[in-house]
């Protein structure tokens, strides 16, 4: 069974305060890795998508990389408005479709 | 362009009824797919409908159960409401559902409160 854990749940920081969020995983065969964005009470934001180990993409102050086991968004000089949920998902083979799997989401506080 | 579109935006039952939910995909895209997502956690898989065809069900009870129309869009139909059914449903649709990985895009969800 896929599994994904997302680390840590919940995190504060300083506008300004550099960081990573941590997302493992344990899949049959990784087809892809996916990180969104949810703001509360609204639908998940897609940001990167990673297929393999070593890739790396970036978009404004975030940066997602991708090993055999785990992923991290690192978000460099964090503003106040990037406080949101950040959820990691896998799509595996052999799959259900094109099911994602999620993890918990890490709840990300940029204070001013 | 339009993104995905969902209706309602919020609905408020009584156990024991049933739900229609809708979700209109992006121009172009094909397969459809339905979440739940409960208070505090990620979105779990219900279904996934390509070209009007089930792709793929995740682990729930029969009460669920979806449709796909000719012109992609989609119905999620829950029956026998239980209090545990209140969430944000989410629909995502993708081009073709198939092959490489795609990208699925996520509408703003329909948020159910079952009383």
């Amino acid at each position: 069974e896929d599994q994904v854990t997302q680390s840590p749940e919940a995190l504060r920081l300083q506008e300004g305060e550099s960081s990573s969020l941590n997302c493992s995983y344990t899949v049959s065969g990784l087809r892809g890795l996916f990180w969104y964005r949810q703001d509360p009470g609204k639908g998940p934001e897609f940001l990167f998508t990673l297929y393999s180990a070593g890739e790396e993409k970036e978009k404004e102050r975030l940066k997602a990389t991708l090993t055999k086991k785990e992923s991290f968004l690192h978000i460099t000089a964090p503003k106040p408005e990037d406080s949101a949920t950040y959820l990691c998902a896998v799509q595996a083979s052999p799959n259900a479709g094109n099911m994602l799997t999620f993890g918990g989401g890490t709840r990300l506080m940029v204070k001013p | 362009d339009a993104g995905v579109t969902q209706s309602p935006t919020h609905l408020i039952k009584t156990r024991g009824q049933h739900v229609t939910l809708r979700c209109s995909p992006i121009s172009g895209h094909k397969s459809v797919s339905w979440y739940q997502q409960v208070l505090g956690q990620g979105p779990q898989f219900i279904f996934q409908y390509y070209e009007k065809e089930e792709r793929g069900r995740g682990n729930f009870p029969d009460r669920f159960s979806a449709r796909q129309f000719p012109n992609y869009s989609s119905e999620l139909n829950v029956n026998a409401l239980l209090l545990g059914d209140s969430a944000l449903y989410l629909c995502a649709s993708s081009l073709a559902g198939t092959g490489r990985a795609e990208t699925q895009y996520f509408g703003p969800g329909t948020r159910l409160l079952v009383l």
